[in-house]
């Protein structure tokens, strides 16, 4: 089965604590994005890649850093400078010459 | 301005009644334009894209007007697997990067 996986599902965080969240996906896709979502509100794109071992800020970049060292795998650390990361982080991806992007279920970052 | 907006509303509509959504950009240059439907806690799927010439899938048919910068959903026949909230995608010009902006979504609920 081709799709895109983003674990955990569920992630809390203390106040001052980096956390990684994992985004893979068998797709075969050159394209992958980080987006965030606030309840009411539409995504937010944190990050981007377009190929291996390159990445671009979104519009929304600080306190966040990736990697993009394999085509299948766009994992998103959220650090201690994010001042309010609790939201709803949803992982794309999209292929060379297509305009769909798909996404991956999801994972609600909680900070206690 | 936000660049993609939606009525946010919910709309309650009957089983078997047809409801209608419309999005306002503001970028005259966008390029490609879709509505997703996003399930309460789940992520975006993409429902259709949007074509000038307008598009149609069952009882579903989505418009573009480029004039007016704004984009429809009509959805006939109101199942109440249709209650979800939509929404209005639209892609710029930054072919760099060729992310996507995403209205705050628009709520329906169909009752029986």
């Amino acid at each position: 089965d081709g799709g895109i996986t983003q674990s955990p599902k569920y992630l809390f965080r203390k106040e001052g604590q980096n956390v990684t969240l994992s985004c893979e996906q068998n797709l075969n896709h050159d394209a992958m994005y980080w987006y965030r979502q606030d309840p009411g509100q539409g995504l937010r794109l944190i990050y981007y890649s377009q190929i291996v071992n390159d990445f671009q800020k979104g519009d929304i970049a600080e306190g966040y850093s990736v990697s993009r060292e394999k085509k299948e795998s766009f994992p998103l650390t959220v650090t201690s400078a994010q001042k309010n990361p609790t939201a709803f982080y949803l992982c794309a991806s999209m292929r060379e010459s297509y305009d769909t992007q798909y996404f991956g279920p999801g994972t609600r970052l909680t900070v206690l | 301005r936000k660049e993609v907006e939606q009525d946010p509303g919910p709309f309650n509509v009957p089983e078997g009644a047809t409801v209608a959504f419309n999005c306002t950009y503001s970028n005259s240059a966008s390029q490609s334009f879709f509505w997703y439907r996003q399930d309460c806690r789940k992520e975006p799927k993409l429902l259709m894209s949007v074509y000038s010439s307008g598009n149609e899938d069952g009882r579903f048919t989505a418009q573009l007007n480029r004039a007016s910068q704004y984009i429809s959903l009509l959805i006939r026949d109101s199942k109440l697997s249709d209650s979800a909230t939509y929404l209005c995608v639209v892609r710029g010009t930054d072919t760099g990067r060729r992310a996507l902006t995403f209205g705050s979504g628009t709520r329906l609920q169909v009752q029986p």
